[in-house]
Order: C-alpha cells, then sequence, then structure tokens
C-alpha cells in the first residue's frame, strides 16, 4: 500500500531560524516524492521533487528535501525561514503504473518575526 | 509558458442552485485532472482525463457532479444541484504526456483554484 505521513500538523519557528518539516512515505514501488506549497487563497504551487536522480534535491525559495531510502523519509528543510514562507506545505508520493498522487495531511508553518 | 488558468476565482451559491467552474491546461498537456480540496484537508482526486477520455472518476459523485473535456483541451467540472457540504476549492492540473519526459512527464501543475461558497 501506499501511503504518505507528515509527521507535524503543525511548525512554529522564528524569521530566520532553520525550517525542518518531516515526510514519511510507504511504497512498494519506486516514488517519485514531491513537496507543494500553498498559500493562503493560492493554489499548490511545486516546491521541488525526486524522480529516483540525485537524492537532495534543491527547490525554490531555498527549501531542498532529502530523499532517504534506508529511512522512507524525504524531510523538507530550509536554512533560514523568512516571513513569506507561512503556509500549508504537503508532501506527495507518486506511485505505481497509475501515477496517482498520494496526499499527505499537510504541515501549517507559521514563521513568527 | 503560461500556467493553468482556472475561472472563476471565487462563487458563491445557494444550496440546489447549479455551477460551472472552467479550466485551460497548460499548452500541451494531455493529462487533466479535478481536485476538489476542503478547509484544512489535502485535495482529493474527483476525475482525470486523458486527452478526452476519462481516465479514473471513481470519486466523482455522478449524481450531481459532471465533467467534459470534449476537445481534448479546456474542461469543465459541473455541480448541478449543489449542497451545503461542496463547499470547497476546486484545483485544476495538468501534467505533461507519459513516455515523452520519463517520471518527469508526471508531474502535476495547479491552477489557482475556484472558491465555492455554498450558502
Amino acid at each position: 500500500a501506499q501511503s504518505v505521513t507528515q509527521l507535524d500538523s503543525h511548525v512554529s519557528v522564528s524569521e530566520g531560524t532553520p525550517v525542518l518539516l518531516r515526510c514519511n512515505y510507504s511504497s512498494s514501488y519506486s516514488p517519485s516524492l514531491f513537496w507543494y506549497v500553498q498559500h493562503p487563497n493560492k493554489g499548490l504551487q511545486l516546491l521541488l521533487k525526486y524522480t529516483s536522480a540525485a537524492t537532495l534535491v534543491k527547490g525554490i525559495n531555498g527549501f531542498e528535501a532529502e530523499f532517504k531510502k534506508s529511512e522512507t523519509s524525504f524531510h523538507l528543510t530550509k536554512p533560514s525561514a523568512h516571513m513569506s514562507d507561512a503556509a500549508e506545505y504537503f508532501c506527495v508520493l507518486n506511485a505505481g503504473n497509475n501515477r496517482k498522487l498520494i496526499w499527505g495531511l499537510g504541515t501549517s508553518l507559521a514563521v513568527n518575526p | 509558458e503560461a500556467g493553468v488558468a482556472q475561472s472563476p476565482r471565487y462563487k458563491i451559491i445557494e444550496k440546489r442552485q447549479s455551477v460551472a467552474f472552467w479550466c485551460n491546461p497548460i499548452s500541451g498537456h494531455a493529462t487533466l485532472y479535478w481536485y476538489q480540496q476542503i478547509l484544512g484537508q489535502g485535495p482529493k482526486l474527483l476525475i482525470q482525463f486523458q486527452n478526452n477520455g476519462v481516465v479514473d472518476d471513481s470519486q466523482l459523485p455522478k449524481d450531481r457532479f459532471s465533467a467534459e473535456r470534449l476537445k481534448g483541451v479546456d474542461s469543465t467540472l459541473k455541480i448541478q444541484p449543489a449542497k451545503l457540504e461542496d463547499s470547497a476549492v476546486y484545483l485544476c492540473a495538468s501534467s505533461f504526456v507519459p513516455g515523452l519526459a520519463g517520471e518527469e512527464g508526471y508531474i502535476q501543475y495547479f491552477g489557482a483554484g475556484t472558491r465555492l461558497s455554498v450558502l
């Protein structure tokens, strides 16, 4: 069975401090994994993707994620949070022949001044 | 490159009325998806088209929801009649034709969505 677990529903950080949003997955296929970001009243924007190439993936706005097969994880990080990073973040799995997206429940990131 | 276009951005209707949403995918994308996103939740796939054919509509409430993509390009999603629980954001996404770019071809790109409020 395919599944995605985002380990934190809410994360709060101070501006300028590191961000860590955690995601674990379960898949019997070789997965593709994505992080999407959704700002209030906006659509979903692709932040970064892992599609079986380099395990350390860099995305937009200074975010990056590392695919760790041994830990079945794909955690999202950023060295220094900015106020504009406050949003909902979704970890998403694309696996299996039908390529249907499996969504995590989302992590709400708050950035405090 | 232009993104996925959706209209309207917002819609307010009363229950039992009908409503339609429009989506124009990224040029050349063969696959089009409609999702429903209820406040505080992740998106739920309603229907997937490959060109003008339906690939998956297993979670589409067919008694009230319908969708079409007649010419394999833009698409319309309709709700008739609407219920209070249909209040949500309706997202359209598109992706490239599988096989042309490996796994990159399956990446879905989303429009800004239509926020529907049913009163």
